[in-house]
């Protein structure tokens, strides 16, 4: 079955830079386009990023544009996100998800158990 | 970007009974090529990933029970959870899928009356 398993996650100064991992087991990692969302505490979540099955192509929220990059070692099976200038507004449980498996559609339908991130000086 | 705004942002139900959540864009996301319209409603606990209820507006996700329900298309849509029941207490999304930057609405916390 499928699994994700982040991790990374931990406490960073304003500015500072910090990089996510999330192990991907149970598919084939080359098939699928893979997305990071996030969970700010008490607040909503908030789309960070997608990344096609291939790794060629990225988009980004206009949050994070810039300042983040998702990216996919296919032979690790591992979805990375490097976060750089981090700012307070970024503190928020990191989840990584997969494009489901049997429709035809990008959202994401697989969903790890999320690693948490605070920003603070 | 697409802005999704929901409503109500809380919402107390009886055990037994309905609740009815909205959720508007400020485009639409009814694709021409295939009449399909690209929005998702998930259902998150406290503690747990979210989990994806509904897709294509009206499109059960696996595993998930009947008395989950999706309708609308283009800018408006309603995510309908009959027969309440104190499992279905969490917070609600919807989400379009229509173009990147993706975005969710705001979220509607369903606690039970």
């Amino acid at each position: 079955q499928v699994q994700l398993v982040e991790s990374g996650g931990g406490v960073v100064q304003p500015g500072r830079s910090l990089r996510l991992s999330c192990a991907a087991s149970g598919f084939t990692f080359t098939s699928y386009g893979m997305h990071w969302v996030r969970h700010v505490p008490g607040k909503g979540l908030e789309w960070v990023a997608l990344i096609s099955h291939d790794g060629n192509s990225e988009w980004y929220a206009d949050s994070v544009k810039g300042r983040f990059t998702i990216s996919k070692d296919s032979p690790q099976n591992t979805l990375y996100l490097q976060m750089n200038s981090l700012r307070i507004e970024d503190t928020a449980v990191y989840y990584c998800a997969k494009k489901p498996t049997s429709v035809d559609a990008m959202f994401p339908a697989d969903w790890g158990q999320g690693t948490l991130v605070t920003v603070s000086s | 970007d697409i802005v999704m705004t929901q409503s109500p942002d809380s919402l107390a139900v009886s055990l037994g009974g309905r609740a009815t959540i909205n959720c508007k864009s400020s485009q639409s996301v009814l694709h021409s090529s295939n009449y399909k319209n690209y929005l998702a409603w998930y259902q998150h606990k406290p503690g747990q990933p979210p989990k994806v209820l509904i897709y294509w507006a009206s499109t059960r996700g696996s595993g998930v029970p009947d008395r989950f329900s999706g309708s609308g298309s283009g800018t408006d849509f309603t995510l309908t959870i009959s027969r309440l029941q104190a499992e279905d207490v969490a917070v609600y999304y919807c989400h379009q899928y229509f173009t990147t930057p993706y975005t969710f609405g705001q979220g509607t916390n369903l606690e039970i009356k």
